[in-house]
């Protein structure tokens, strides 16, 4: 069975750049997740879609990000325009409905965001 | 908010020495909490969990005991291993209104030495 998978694993972008990164669930997972971790600090919670529906955005830092999950697959999140806070490493998640309960994640490699 | 402090690396050990990695949380609720570890090159797995007060998560060596009294879930181990070098994150789960979410410590670098 295939993991989380995300793409690009890393991006160097412009400030005032766009960059879309996009992660791939495991199959059958309807939870997905989306954490940044800047500068080695904590692993921050952006949002949570449940299937196609943002079922709690409220970790997205501000109105330059886009995240969408057309058809309860796979995911993208959208910076744009693009500011040098917003260099990290970005993971997606996964989880089945079951074990949501007990938190249990399933983590991709992450995509490595660097904004000069 | 619901919170996880654990404390700052990086850790370097020898091969075969005790380790143990603090991490308290602060939770309004009945958090499960976690250890999830990330090997060089790889996305976060999950190590252990335990799900309510005086469980003890364990795996490969590794144990945590969910203590309510203390607000903790300090990470041990006897004996470690080079191939125990990694960054180790501390994590909670709570409920809210709008599901589950999982709250992150910092994380702690362990360099672990032959």
């Amino acid at each position: 069975e295939a993991g989380v998978t995300q793409f690009p694993s890393h991006s160097v972008i412009e400030k005032g750049q766009t960059v879309t990164l996009r992660c791939d669930p495991i199959s059958g997972h309807d939870n997905l997740y989306w954490y940044r971790r800047v500068m080695g600090k904590e692993i921050k919670f952006l949002l949570h879609f449940v299937k196609e529906s943002k079922q709690d955005e409220s970790g997205m830092p501000n109105n330059r990000f886009l995240a969408e999950r057309t058809g309860g697959t796979y995911s993208t999140l959208k910076v744009q325009p693009a500011e040098l806070e917003d260099s990290g490493v970005y993971f997606c998640a996964s989880s089945q409905v079951w074990t949501v309960n007990t938190g249990e994640l399933f983590f991709g490699e992450g995509s490595r965001l660097t904004v000069l | 908010g619901d919170s996880v402090t654990q404390m700052e690396g990086p850790v370097t050990l020898s091969e075969e020495a005790f380790l143990t990695i603090n991490c308290t949380y602060t939770a309004t609720g009945y958090p499960s909490l976690f250890w999830y570890v990330q090997y060089p090159g790889e996305g976060l797995q999950l190590l252990l969990k335990a799900t309510k007060a005086d469980d003890k998560g364990s795996n490969k060596g590794f144990e945590a005991t969910y203590r309510k009294e203390t607000t903790s879930f300090h990470l041990e181990k006897g004996s470690v291993q080079v191939s125990d070098s990694a960054v180790y994150f501390c994590a909670l789960s709570a409920g809210n209104t709008g599901g589950f979410k999982t709250i992150f410590g910092a994380g702690t670098r362990l360099f672990v030495k032959a």
